[in-house]
């Protein structure tokens, strides 16, 4: 079966300070890789989507960047924290399967900004 | 373009007494349509999917959602609401004229959200 994890859980770091958020996937190959934040407990706003390794694309111009060293790992990062990078990050993954692409969700991670 | 609406953002519901969660959405072809929940500080998890068929989808958890396409809606119900049920629940869309067309971006799109309280 597949699985999702992401790590850490939470985290705070001070504004300015980098980032990096790690997501992996077991149990499955080539799937597609999803990085999503969400607001003060509500809705999804798709950060960044790879359907390979090195294949980034980014759906919102901001502060984070994302990389797929790995087939199976997709990590998000920042240079530099903003307040407003402060949410709850999602890691997904789907397998396109008749263009359907039932995506499953990480536990998530939790960043605070100080 | 693909767009879904959950035009409540909170629905209160006594336990025992059914539920519903609005959702309706908008697309060009023929749409995939998804509910997912979210519990506090969790990830999202997969409900149930309307890809074709019957009309009546059933999902995890005692959960169902009616398909509507004069409606263009995507309620989802459940008969007897659980305290447990009390959580985040996400309606998504994938446009099958996009999933064909477009193999770059392959995500869903999805609602704001509707918070679901169950009152004991």
């Amino acid at each position: 079966s597949q699985t999702i994890h992401q790590w850490p859980a939470t985290l705070v770091q001070p504004v300015g300070s980098p980032l990096s958020l790690e997501c992996t996937v077991e149990g499955t190959s080539n799937p597609n890789l999803y990085w999503y934040r969400q607001a003060a407990g509500r809705g999804l706003q798709l950060l960044f989507y790879s359907i390979g390794i090195d294949q980034i694309s980014s759906e919102v111009p901001q502060n984070l960047s994302a990389s797929r060293p790995q087939d199976r790992q997709f990590i998000l990062s920042s240079k530099k924290l903003l307040l407003s990078d402060s949410g709850f990050y999602l890691c997904a993954w789907s397998v396109t399967s008749g263009g359907i692409n039932e995506q499953f969700f990480g536990p998530g991670t939790r960043l605070t900004v100080l | 373009a693909q767009s879904v609406a959950q035009p409540e953002d909170q629905v209160n519901v006594a336990e025992g007494n059914p539920l519903t969660v609005k959702c309706t959405y908008s697309v060009s072809g023929n749409p995939y349509l998804f509910w997912y929940v979210q519990y506090p500080n969790r990830g999202l998890q997969f409900l149930l999917k309307y890809i074709t068929g019957d009309n009546l989808v059933k999902g995890s958890y005692g959960f169902e959602a009616e398909f509507n396409k004069s409606q263009t809606s995507f309620h989802l119900k459940k008969p007897s609401a659980l305290v447990s049920d009390s959580a985040l629940y996400f309606c998504a869309v994938r446009d099958s004229l996009r999933a064909s067309m477009d193999t770059g971006r392959r995500a869903l799109t999805f609602g704001s959200g509707t918070r679901l309280q169950v009152q004991p």
